[in-house]
C-alpha cells in the first residue's frame, strides 16, 4: 500500500555539523508533507511543512527540500546541537487538517558533543 | 493557551480489559485525530473526528472506538485489550487547512 519511509534509521552526527535527513514516499496524491521531532516520552513536535506547489522551504536552522520527480523529501538542520537529539518523522497527506498523516518508522539523530 | 492534552500519562491494564484515554484539543482546534505508536514504530492513524462523528478511520478492528464531545474534546476506547495494544496513544487536534499539533500521549501497557 502506501507508505512513508525512510532511507536512514539511524544518522550520527558531530555538534556543529549539518544534518541531512531522507524520506522517500509513494503516494503520488500526497501534496502537504511535515517533519515531526520527537524527544523521548514526549508526542511528536511539529518542524517545518511544505505544500508540493514548492521545491524548498526555510525555518530557523532547517530547510525542507521537495522532489515530486522521484518523491523524495529532505530535512536539513543546520549547525546540529545536542537538543536536537530525537526521532524525526516525515509524514505526508493529501489535505493538511483533513485527512490522515501516514508516518514512516523514522529516523534517530543522535549529536555527538 | 494550552496545547493538546491528553490523559492519563501512564496506564496499565489486563488483557480483556476496557480502557478510556481522554484528549482535550488546542484551543479552537475542532477535529481531533488518534494515532497508535508501537516501540520504535511511526504513528498509525486510528480515527478522524470532526463535528462528533467519525469522518475516517484506518485499519483498526472495532474494538477501537471513540467520541467527540460538543467541546471538541474526544475519548478513544479501547475493548478486549490485547497485549498487541500497548503502545503509545496519540491525539492530534487540527483545523481547517492547518498542521496537526500532537499530545504527549498515554503509555499503554497491556499484561
Amino acid at each position: 500500500g502506501e507508505s512513508v519511509g525512510l532511507h536512514l534509521p539511524t544518522l550520527s552526527v558531530q555538534e556543529g555539523d549539518n544534518s541531512i535527513i531522507n524520506c522517500a514516499y509513494s503516494n503520488s496524491a500526497s501534496d502537504y508533507f511535515i517533519w515531526y521531532k520527537q524527544e523521548s516520552g514526549k508526542g511528536p513536535q511539529f518542524i517545518i511543512d511544505i505544500r508540493s506547489n514548492m521545491d524548498k522551504r526555510q525555518g530557523q536552522r532547517v530547510t525542507v527540500l521537495l522532489n515530486k520527480t522521484v518523491k523524495h523529501l529532505s530535512l536539513q538542520i543546520a549547525a546540529t546541537q545536542p537538543g536536537d537529539s530525537a526521532v524525526y518523522f516525515c509524514a505526508e497527506t493529501e489535505n493538511s487538517g483533513n485527512t490522515p498523516l501516514v508516518f514512516g518508522k523514522g529516523t534517530r539523530l543522535s549529536v555527538i558533543a | 493557551d494550552a496545547g493538546v492534552t491528553q490523559s492519563p500519562t501512564h496506564l496499565i491494564k489486563t488483557r480483556g480489559q476496557q480502557v478510556t484515554l481522554r484528549c482535550s484539543p488546542k484551543s479552537g482546534h475542532d477535529t481531533v485525530s488518534w494515532y497508535q505508536q508501537a516501540l520504535g514504530q511511526g504513528p498509525q492513524f486510528i480515527f478522524q473526528y470532526y463535528e462528533e462523528e467519525e469522518r475516517q478511520r484506518g485499519n483498526f478492528p472495532d474494538r477501537f472506538s471513540g467520541h467527540q464531545f460538543p467541546n471538541y474534546s474526544s475519548e478513544l476506547n479501547v475493548n478486549a485489550l490485547l497485549l498487541g495494544d500497548s503502545a503509545l496513544y496519540l491525539c492530534a487536534s487540527s483545523l481547517e487547512e492547518t498542521e496537526a499539533f500532537f499530545g504527549q500521549g498515554t503509555r499503554l501497557t497491556v499484561v
